[in-house]
C-alpha cells in the first residue's frame, strides 16, 4: 500500500540530546513537510522540501534540522537547541501544486517527550 | 501572514444530531481542504474544494467553498460516535506549496 510511514511512534529525549524522527513515503511525491502540533493548536510548519537536496524553513525552524538526500525520505532532527521539544510531530507529502492540485497527505505522527 | 479562523472551537452533541462548522479568512483562498484527526493519529483528508461556490459531499459530510473565496463550511449529518475528533480546515498560503491551518474544531458525540 502507498503511504507515509513515520517512526518511531513514541520517542523520549534526554536533556542535551539530539533525536531524529524518520519519515518515508512511497507515493512518489516531490514535496515533503514537517509540522509540529501542540495541544489545542493547529499545525505549525517546521521545514519543507520541494526537491531532493533542497529545503526551506517554515514558521518555527529554530532548534530543528532536516535533510533530503532521497526523494522518499525526509528525516527531522530535534536538536538540543530546541528548549521545548515535547509535541506531536507530523510528516506530510504532496505533489507540487504547479503540477497537480492534490493536497497534502499525512503520516500517523511521532510523539516526542522529555525524560 | 494568512490566517484561518475556525469556529466553534469545540462542540458537544448527541448522536444523531447534525453538525455545522466553518472556517473564515481575511484573505482569498483558491483551495479549501477539510481534514479530520483522530486522537494520536495524523490528519486524514475528508474533502477538497477547488472552485468558488462548489458544494461537495463525502457520505454524511458536505462542504462548501464560499462565493467570496474567504470562507468554507463543513456539515456532518446524523452524527455517530466515530465522528469524534478534531476537524481542521486548511488552504495554500499565497502561491506557495505551504498550507495554513485553522486551529481546529473538536467534536464530541455523546451516544
Amino acid at each position: 500500500d502507498g503511504g507515509i510511514t513515520q517512526s518511531p511512534k513514541y520517542l523520549f529525549r534526554k536533556e542535551g540530546q539530539n533525536v531524529t524522527l524518520s519519515c518515508e513515503q512511497n507515493l512518489n511525491h516531490d514535496a515533503m513537510y514537517w509540522y509540529r502540533q501542540d495541544p489545542g493548536q493547529g499545525l505549525r510548519l517546521i521545514y519543507y522540501s520541494q526537491i531532493v537536496n533542497d529545503f526551506q524553513k517554515g514558521d518555527i525552524a529554530e532548534g530543528y534540522s532536516v535533510s533530503r538526500e532521497k526523494k522518499e525520505s525526509f528525516p527531522l532532527t530535534v536538536t538540543s537547541a530546541q528548549k521545548n521539544p515535547t509535541a506531536f510531530y507530523l510528516c506530510a507529502s504532496s505533489r507540487l501544486r504547479q503540477t497537480s492540485n492534490q493536497p497534502q497527505h499525512f503520516g500517523d505522527g511521532t510523539r516526542l517527550s522529555i525524560l | 501572514g494568512q490566517q484561518l479562523n475556525q469556529s466553534p472551537q469545540s462542540m458537544f452533541i448527541q448522536e444523531g444530531e447534525d453538525v455545522s462548522m466553518n472556517c473564515t479568512s481575511s484573505s482569498i483562498f483558491n483551495t479549501w481542504l477539510w481534514y479530520k484527526q483522530d486522537p494520536g493519529e495524523g490528519p486524514v483528508l475528508l474533502i477538497a474544494l477547488y472552485k468558488a461556490g462548489e458544494l461537495t459531499s463525502n457520505g454524511r459530510l458536505t462542504a462548501q467553498f464560499g462565493i467570496t473565496r474567504k470562507d468554507s463550511f463543513l456539515n456532518i449529518s446524523a452524527s455517530i460516535p466515530s465522528d469524534v475528533g478534531i476537524y481542521f480546515c486548511a488552504g495554500p498560503q499565497g502561491g506557495s506549496e505551504k498550507l495554513v491551518f485553522g486551529k481546529g474544531t473538536k467534536l464530541t458525540v455523546n451516544p
